[in-house]
């Protein structure tokens, strides 16, 4: 069974920094990784998608990196800002139609 | 472009009543799903389909219905409610394909059982 891990589970930073949240998965039969950003009662908005034949994504500040071998994609955010604060979210889509979450990483940029 | 639209979004319900999120989406995407998240747990898939006519199960899908009678909708019924299934629940769409797997949410629906 197909497992999404992020660490870490919370991350708070001063405006400025580059940071970056790690996921992990544990089958590498996967079609897609995408990277999911979550403000507080909403719903989610994506961020990234990157194919299984690709090995990264950007988009602005952000810049997503998949390694399908070791089952590994980072989400790095440079200069980040206080409208960065919100939950991010890492899914992979599985052969099957079906995408599995982790649980995200609530990050907090403080002004 | 209205997107992914559920109602309600918010429900309290009692422990054996039945009631329907709705789910609509204007984007003409075949592909369309319900998740719901708990804390600690991620989003979790209930039930999924691939177009009018066809729903298959996903990760927890005791407890809940579906069905797909046309492109736009995909409601989740609860036949009797239980306080497991407190919980937020998205909808979620996107385009069949999977070279083209980027998935839109709706706003969520949260629902009290008690």
């Amino acid at each position: 069974k197909q497992e999404v891990t992020q660490i870490p589970a919370a991350l708070s930073v001063p405006e400025g920094e580059n940071l970056v949240l790690n996921c992990s998965f544990t089958d590498s039969a996967i079609y897609n990784l995408q990277w999911f950003r979550q403000d507080p009662g909403k719903g989610l908005t994506s961020l990234l998608l990157i194919q299984s034949s690709q090995r990264e994504q950007t988009s602005g500040r952000l810049n997503a990196s998949l390694d399908k071998s070791s089952g590994r994609s980072t989400l790095y955010i440079a200069a980040s800002q206080p409208g960065d604060s919100a939950t991010y979210l890492c899914a992979v889509m599985e052969y099957g139609n079906k995408l599995v979450f982790g649980a995200g990483t609530i990050l907090r940029v403080k002004s | 472009n209205a997107g992914v639209t559920q109602t309600p979004k918010f429900q309290v319900l009692k422990t054996g009543q039945s009631m329907t999120l709705q789910c609509a989406q204007d984007m003409n995407h075949e592909y369309m799903s319900w998740y719901r998240q708990d804390p600690g747990m991620g989003l979790r898939l209930i039930h999924y389909s691939v177009g009018a006519g066809i729903t298959d199960q996903g990760e927890v899908p005791n407890g809940y219905n579906v069905s797909r009678s046309t492109t736009e909708d995909f409601p989740l019924r609860l036949l009797s409610a239980a306080p497991s299934q407190t919980s937020v629940y998205f909808c979620a769409s996107r385009l069949q394909g999977m070279n083209t797997g980027e998935l839109f949410f709706g706003e969520g629906s949260r629902l009290t059982v008690l």
